[in-house]
């Protein structure tokens, strides 16, 4: 267990519908990181909160969106889904916001979109 | 561009054997190198980072190196294990304005232990 929690594990739904991906950070780090992750792809970086607010914004669509709550645990929300975003999301927390310290990541929530 | 190659794609050895699996980077400026490891399905875990100084770093039978001139990194397993089978992945992270970090992740090597 890296204590980086994500819900749900896996996720079945259909085109056109919105899910919401949780991530509880371990203990005492700040920053939270989303990745996707595509068949056979290397990780891809979403977007990143550190302490609340939004840090940096990689390759995510407009369609997806993310926000950081006080108590740290963060959200991904993807909408009007489509084939193609079914992937594995990774979500990663480190101490800091810098991007200095190694990342420790949660073991993902794979999304079906059928 | 910013960006991290690795080698070789794909790679299948005999347990109990070592393998060397080699990463390039043209990222700058350069800040530090990590090297993950992935089991099928699962979160990447952190094997080891290195600094612009380290130019070689061992956790348990995993050793990595570092040539910051040529812009280079190993990731060394010895006497592999069929537990090794897995995707190796290098992350290069560049400093950006103060002390923020930007992390370029590579594809990753996919590595098969066969007993």
């Amino acid at each position: 267990d890296s204590g980086v929690t994500q819900t749900p594990k896996h996720l079945i739904t259909a085109t056109g519908q919105r899910v919401t991906l949780r991530c509880s950070p371990r203990s005492g780090d700040l920053s939270v990181y989303w990745y996707q992750q595509s068949l056979d792809q290397g990780l891809q970086f979403l977007i990143q909160y550190y302490n609340g607010e939004e840090r940096a914004k990689g390759n995510i669509l407009e369609r997806f969106s993310a926000q950081q709550f006080p108590d740290l645990h963060s959200e991904l929300n993807l909408s009007s889904l489509e084939l193609g975003d079914s992937a594995l999301y990774f979500c990663a927390s480190s101490v800091s916001g810098t991007g200095a310290n190694v990342l420790t990541f949660g073991a993902g929530s794979r999304l079906t979109v059928l | 561009k910013n960006q991290v190659e690795q080698s070789p794609q794909s790679l299948i050895i005999l347990e109990g054997k070592n393998c060397t699996l080699q990463c390039n980077y043209t990222v700058s400026p350069f800040s530090n190198l990590r090297w993950y490891k992935q089991d099928t399905g699962r979160g990447p875990v952190s094997l080891t980072i290195m600094t612009f100084s380290e130019n070689t770093k061992s956790n348990g039978r995993y050793t990595a190196t570092l040539d910051a001139d040529t812009k280079q990194s190993s990731l060394h397993i010895t006497a592999s294990q069929l537990s090794d089978s897995a995707s190796y992945i290098c992350v290069v992270s560049a400093r950006y304005g103060g002390a923020t970090n930007k992390l370029i992740f590579g594809t990753g090597t996919l590595l098969a232990v066969q007993p």
